[in-house]
Formats: C-alpha cells, structure tokens, sequence
C-alpha cells in the first residue's frame, strides 16, 4: 500500500512568487490535511479538506490557500512568498475522521 | 488558541534506560496521538488513543490518555539506538460541526542516546 506522495521534495523561491505543492494521499483515504513546521513554531495546522471540501482552516493568512481534487490529491498554494513561509511542509491523510493521520515526506521550501 | 506543553524539551540518555515524556494542555482533547520524526522525514505514528484512562502499548512503546483528558505520556521501555529521534504530542479537540478539527501539535522531545 504506497504511503502519502509529496512533490517536489525541495523547492527553492523568490520572495514575491508564488508555489504550488501537491500531495497524493493513501488510496482510499478521503481526508487530507497540510500543516507547516518550523523550528520556531513546530508543526502548526494550515487546512483540512474531505471531499473536495475545506472542513477547517488554521490561522494562517489568505495567501495561503489549497484544494483537492475528486481523486482525493490535494494541492496548497502559497501567493506571494515570504521568508518567513520557508518551511517544511507536511500533508497527512486519513482514512477516518478520528486521529490515525499518515504523514509524507514532506516538501522543504526555501524562500531566498 | 489551544497549546500542547511537552516535556521534556530534550533527553540525553543511556542504551537500555527507560523513557518518560509528557503533553498537557489547557483544553479537553477527544484524541491523543504519538509521533516520531527523523530527520528529513514526515512524522510517523506510534500510538493513538481515543478514550480518557486508555493505557495503550507498541511493543516496548506504552502511551496513556489522561483521565481529565488534558494529558497524555508516553514511555518508552529499554531504549535502543534507533529510538533516537524528536518525538511529538498531538491532540485533536472534540468534534464542531461533525468535521474533524486539525491537531495540535507539541513542541516535540528530542532522544538522545549517550554512548
């Protein structure tokens, strides 16, 4: 059973363009959730969606938005970047609605 | 907004020693998760716990969800080399709107074996 597929691995942008980082979840599951981490902050929850639906948003400003697909895959995009987004980016999906979240990789995004 | 305390914020021990770690939190959670992350990698699942009082265990790994339902630990029995890295607290609060809430993460306990 593949895991969640994260892509690229390591992104590397220019403050004031914007990114779009994707995430495959294991097959089946329907919930996908993004969360950012940083030394400073740790591992801090960006957004959640369930059938193509957004079902709860962290307190991250609206540069930062995402979407998933009928397929489930999900996709978050950051508008103009900042330093400060450099981060690891992490999605996880699930396959219940109770805890049990499966992590990827994670996408490394340097902002130069 | 809610906040996990997890300590400690580091252990330096010695193969074979036991392992205690911790997470309280101001709010109730419904769910109590532990993850470990290595480096260069996404967290990895090590225990959940969904009842207040449940006293779970994965293999030399025992994890327990607070009576109040505002702690958790986690300990970690005759540690071993490959125990080595950050380990993290997660809660997710009760249930709004039929929706699952994100969780809330710790500040992580970073293992560091001695030789």
């Amino acid at each position: 059973k593949a895991g969640v597929t994260q892509t690229p691995r390591y992104l590397i942008k220019t403050r004031g363009q914007q990114v779009t980082l994707s995430c495959s979840p294991i097959s089946g599951h329907r919930s996908v959730s993004w969360y950012q981490q940083t030394p400073g902050q740790g591992l801090q929850f960006l957004f959640e969606y369930f059938s193509e639906t957004q079902r709860n948003k962290g307190n991250f400003p609206g540069r930062f938005s995402g979407r998933q697909f009928s397929n489930s895959r999900s996709e978050m995009n950051v508008s103009t970047l900042e330093l400060g987004d450099s981060a690891l980016y992490l999605c996880a999906s699930s396959g219940q609605g109770v805890g049990g979240y499966t992590f990827g990789s994670g996408t490394r995004l340097t902002v130069v | 907004g809610q906040q996990l305390n997890q300590s400690p914020q580091s252990m330096f021990i010695q193969e074979g020693e036991d392992v205690s770690m911790n997470c309280t939190s101001s709010s109730i959670f419904n769910t109590w998760l532990w993850y470990k992350q290595d480096p260069g990698e996404g967290p990895v699942l090590l225990i959940a716990l969904y009842k207040a009082g449940e006293l779970t265990s994965n293999g030399r790994l025992t994890a327990q969800f607070g009576i109040t339902r505002k702690d958790s630990f986690l300990n970690i029995s005759a540690s071993i080399p490959s125990d080595v890295g950050i380990y993290f607290c997660a809660g997710q609060p009760s249930y709004s709107g039929g929706g699952a809430d994100g969780l809330t993460f710790g500040k992580g306990t970073h293992l560091i074996i001695q030789p």
